[in-house]
């Protein structure tokens, strides 16, 4: 089964400091995500890669940057927290393809619960 | 507006009952749909994908599509308590997946 890990997978950060939320898969997808999802709501996206060294604005990316050094690793980088990015942090990985229907299922990590204070 | 929207927000349905959730978008580019669940402090998972007009049923689980009107249904019949969930609907559009903020399922022993 396709493979997504996190880390850390709690983080306690202080406002102004900077956090970095890591992503591996295993599942050699080209496209990764990272979203945040609020307390009883959906999954907003943040930032998307199509592969190594790409990286892709989502919907809410102000405040956060992405890297994507490898196929299989993709960073989520918070150079100035502040408590609005107290959250809970997915990545995912999956390929919704040009082509068949096939390229449509993501696979998500355990996610990260990240607390600025 | 959200482009794709989720009714209702949420639900309680008697052990044994049956559950309906609704998902409908606005987006025309819009071309197929997945149902996701999520059991609360996991992560999301896909449970059933439907890309034709129509219905597609697997076990206890049938979804329904009509792609003119874009909107597509989930219906549990003999709903479990493990059932309870946030359920959330995901659209593709441009090759994207664009998701709604969910319908939270309750169900009563």
């Amino acid at each position: 089964e396709a493979a997504v890990t996190q880390s850390p997978r709690n983080k306690v950060a202080v406002t102004g400091g900077k956090v970095t939320l890591s992503c591996n898969q295993t599942n050699n997808h080209n496209n990764m995500y990272w979203y945040r999802q609020d307390t009883g709501h959906g999954l907003r996206l943040i930032h998307y890669s199509y592969g190594a060294g790409s990286t892709e604005k989502g919907d809410i990316p102000d405040g956060y940057k992405a890297s994507r050094p490898s196929q299989e690793n993709f960073s989520l980088i918070l150079e100035l927290a502040t408590p609005s990015q107290t959250s809970v942090y997915f990545c995912a990985s999956g390929d919704v393809g040009t082509g068949g229907v096939n390229y449509a299922e993501q696979f998500f990590g355990p996610g990260t619960r990240l607390t600025v204070l | 507006q959200q482009k794709v929207q989720q009714s209702p927000e949420s639900l309680i349905v008697p052990e044994g009952g049956m559950a309906s959730l609704n998902c409908t978008s606005s987006d025309r580019n819009v071309d197929y749909f997945w149902w996701y669940r999520q059991h609360s402090g996991k992560s999301p998972k896909m449970l059933m994908s439907i890309f034709s007009n129509g219905e597609k049923e697997e076990g206890r689980f049938t979804v329904h599509l009509n792609k003119a009107s874009l909107h597509t249904s989930l219906h549990i019949r003999d709903s479990q308590p493990s059932d309870s969930a946030l359920y959330l609907c995901a659209a593709r559009s441009n090759y994207q997946l664009i998701w709604g903020s969910g319908t939270k399922l309750i169900i009563k022993p």
